[in-house]
C-alpha cells in the first residue's frame, strides 16, 4: 500500500530534550516536506526536500532541522524543543514533476512541557 | 505579502445541494492549485489539482475552477452527502514551496 509513515503518533517531552520524528514513504517520491498545524494558523511548511541531500527552509524553520540521506526517509529533528513547538506535525511526499498531489502521513501530536 | 484566503466560517448546507467553497490568493503566480480534504485529527487527503492554464477540472461529484485573473479558485461538490462533511483546504505551489489556506469547514445536514 502506498503510504507515508510517521512515528510516533503521540509524543510528550520536556523542554530541551532532543527528539526526532521519523517519516518514511514507499512511493519513490522526490519531494518530501514537513508541516505543522496549529488552530487558527492552518498548515505551515517547516522544511522541504526536492531530492536526496537537497533540503530548504519553508515558512517556519526556526528550531527545526531535517536531513535527507535516503530518498524514502525525511526525519524532523528538534534539537532543543520548546513549548511553542507543541503542535500537530505532518509529513508529506509527492512526485517532483507535479501533476499529483501530496500524500500525507497520519500526523504526530507533540506536546512540549 | 503573499496570502491565501478561505472562508473561515463553516458552510452549512442541506444534503443533495451543491456546496461551493472559495479560495482567493494575492501576490502569487502559482504553477498550480490543489484541493485537499481533512477530517479531524487526520492528515489532509488530496482531491484535485488544477494547473494555471486550465479553467476547470472534474472528478466524479467534484469540480474545481481556476481563474488566474481574479486570483480565485472555486471548489464545488454536487449532490452533497453527510459523508462530505470535513474541512477543505486549498494549496498553492509557487516555486518549490506549497502553501495552504486556512481551510473551510463544510457541514452537510441530512
Amino acid at each position: 500500500e502506498a503510504q507515508v509513515t510517521q512515528n510516533p503518533r503521540y509524543l510528550i517531552t520536556v523542554t530541551g530534550k532532543k527528539l526526532t520524528v521519523t517519516c518514511s514513504q514507499n512511493m519513490n517520491h522526490e519531494y518530501m516536506s514537513w508541516y505543522r498545524q496549529d488552530p487558527g494558523l492552518g498548515l505551515r511548511q517547516i522544511y522541504y526536500s526536492m531530492n536526496v541531500e537537497v533540503t530548504d527552509k519553508g515558512d517556519v524553520p526556526e528550531g527545526y532541522k531535517v536531513s535527507r540521506k535516503e530518498k524514502r526517509n525525511f526525519p524532523l529533528i528538534l534539537e532543543s524543543p520548546s513549548p511553542n513547538q507543541t503542535s500537530l506535525y505532518f509529513c508529506a511526499s509527492s512526485p517532483w514533476t507535479g501533476g499529483a498531489g501530496n500524500t500525507f502521513g497520519s500526523g504526530t501530536r507533540l506536546t512540549v512541557v | 505579502s503573499q496570502k491565501i484566503e478561505q472562508n473561515s466560517e463553516a458552510l452549512n448546507i442541506q444534503e443533495g445541494k451543491t456546496a461551493t467553497l472559495t479560495c482567493n490568493y494575492t501576490n502569487y503566480s502559482p504553477a498550480y492549485l490543489q484541493w485537499y480534504r481533512q477530517d479531524p485529527g487526520r492528515g489532509p487527503v488530496f482531491l484535485l489539482l488544477i494547473r494555471e492554464n486550465e479553467k476547470e477540472k472534474r472528478k466524479e461529484r467534484l469540480k474545481v475552477t481556476f481563474d488566474t485573473t481574479l486570483k480565485q479558485s472555486l471548489f464545488h461538490i454536487t449532490a452533497s452527502q453527510p459523508a462530505d462533511s470535513a474541512t477543505y483546504l486549498c494549496a498553492l505551489r509557487a516555486g518549490n514551496m506549497l502553501t495552504f489556506g486556512g481551510g473551510t469547514r463544510l457541514m452537510v445536514k441530512p
